[in-house]
């Protein structure tokens, strides 16, 4: 049963190119998140897509925009980078409960993306 | 979403019980405590969740007070493998998303497994 996977898993980009990052959830979920995780912090949550819309969202600017496909495979693209772009990608996958207790978040291993 | 507290590094000897506490003194009554932790460069990793009971598996258990006001992630027999960052998150309940709230990271517990 493969986890989530994420592509790619490094890659560097200059200011104010454009970047797409990839995510399969794992099998089974239909639901996918992107988190944002500078060095030495925390993840901080981006949003949230299921059924092919973007259901939550953090405060992150409108440069950041995701998409999910009817397979629920996602990406997040990011316009106009800037330094402080730095940092660890995160996709997370997990089952819509809407309604029930909480469900569980699997993660990928992320993808290092480097501004520069 | 309630906040959360936990000591920011803790050391533990190989083999022994690794006990990391969390503070989640503003819970409410239907939140629950979840557990994950991130080895280096990696993504972070699930490891358990409670409401009120306490709960184990194949990983650890997770012991909450009967006010849940705080909780403790025990590793039974810590390995090297077991040194990472370990967030206590105490996830929303925003009731337009219930169900599906984002998990909200703190900056966990740096636990490192002495030989």
């Amino acid at each position: 049963d493969a986890g989530v996977t994420q592509s790619p898993t490094h890659l560097i980009k200059t200011r104010g190119q454009q970047v797409t990052l990839r995510c399969s959830p794992k099998s089974g979920h239909d639901t996918v998140s992107w988190y944002q995780q500078a060095l030495g912090q925390g993840p901080q949550f981006i949003f949230q897509y299921y059924e092919e819309e973007e259901r939550q969202r953090g405060n992150f600017p409108d440069r950041f925009s995701g998409h999910q496909f009817p397979n629920y495979s996602s990406e997040l693209n990011v316009n106009a980078l800037l330094l402080g772009d730095s940092a660890l990608y995160l996709c997370a996958s997990s089952l819509d409960r809407t309604g029930l207790s909480g469900n569980t978040i699997y993660f990928g291993e992320g993808s290092w993306l480097t501004v520069v | 979403d309630a906040k959360t507290t936990q000591p920011p590094s803790m050391d533990c000897a190989e083999g022994r019980a690794a006990n990391l506490p969390c503070n989640h003194s503003t819970i409410s009554g239907n939140e629950y405590v979840y557990w994950y932790r991130q080895i280096h460069s990696q993504g972070p990793q699930y490891i358990i969740h409670g409401l009120k009971n306490n709960e184990t598996n194949e990983m650890a258990s997770l012991i909450i007070t009967e006010d849940r006001k705080s909780s403790t992630l025990i590793l039974p027999h810590a390995t090297l493998r077991d040194t990472a960052v370990y967030y206590c998150i105490v996830r929303g309940n925003d009731i337009s998303n219930f169900g599906n709230e984002k998990l909200t990271f703190g900056t966990g517990t740096r636990l490192t497994i002495i030989p």
